[in-house]
């Protein structure tokens, strides 16, 4: 099925380093989305990138698209603890209308 | 989000019996999403509405049915609840002035037990 696949599944960091998360997909997008999930709690949208850019910065966050190779990449600068959620990205596809696709997500875990 | 909310938050029900889940926005947002989370799943798309009385099926609609009467409430309602619905429900909304129409904005979750 259509929807974005993200590596790896799980990920243990210190606090201070930084951490990486992928997210590939099969078709073409309009834009992909990155989103975090704390524990019991609903998603929160962190950051949107359209499929004719290939870099964007929010704050400790960077994104990049790479649309030859169907892949996105969300690093987390200088992990704190508070990062503790799981991740998720949401692939918009060309022809889905507003419907997003999630995937399982990665499980990243910051430790002190 | 203080925008959208769920209603229950949790609900035990038996089998066989129908469930409603409410889920109401104060946004004005034009679209509205059921999901739900299961663990190795991730969020599946159930129902999504793009206007009053306009919705579609998702990837996992059997068993569901949605309503929306007005632009605030999205109602998910299961038929006949079966064990196989014990979930946790998410309701979302996009389209509103606010991270434009591809930016969806989550409630806190229904959690859902069927026995």
């Amino acid at each position: 099925s259509q929807q974005g696949e993200e590596d790896p599944q799980a990920l243990s960091i210190q606090e201070g380093e930084n951490a990486t998360m992928n997210c590939s997909y099969k078709t073409s997008i309009n834009n992909l989305q990155w989103y975090r999930q704390n524990s019991g709690r609903g998603l929160v949208h962190l950051i949107l990138i359209r499929s004719n850019e290939r870099e964007k910065h929010s704050g400790r966050l960077r994104v990049t698209l790479d649309t030859s190779k169907k892949s996105s990449s969300l690093l987390i600068t200088a992990s704190r603890a508070a990062d503790t959620a799981s991740y998720f990205c949401a692939p918009s596809f060309t022809g889905g209308g507003n419907k997003l696709t999630f995937g399982t997500g990665t499980q990243l875990k910051v430790e002190l | 989000d203080a925008g959208i909310t769920q209603s229950p938050r949790h609900k035990v029900t038996e089998t066989g019996t129908p469930v409603t889940l409410r889920c109401h926005q104060t946004e004005n947002h034009r679209y509205m999403y059921w999901y739900r989370q299961d663990p190795g799943h991730g969020l599946r798309l159930i129902h999504y509405s793009y206007g009053v009385k306009d919705t579609d099926k998702g990837e996992v609609s059997d068993g569901y049915s949605v309503s929306r009467s007005k632009t605030e409430d999205f109602l998910l309602t299961l038929e006949s609840a079966t064990s196989s619905q014990t979930s946790v429900y998410f309701c979302a909304i996009s389209g509103g002035e606010r991270g434009g129409p591809d930016t969806q904005y989550f409630g806190p979750g229904t959690r859902l037990t069927v026995l």
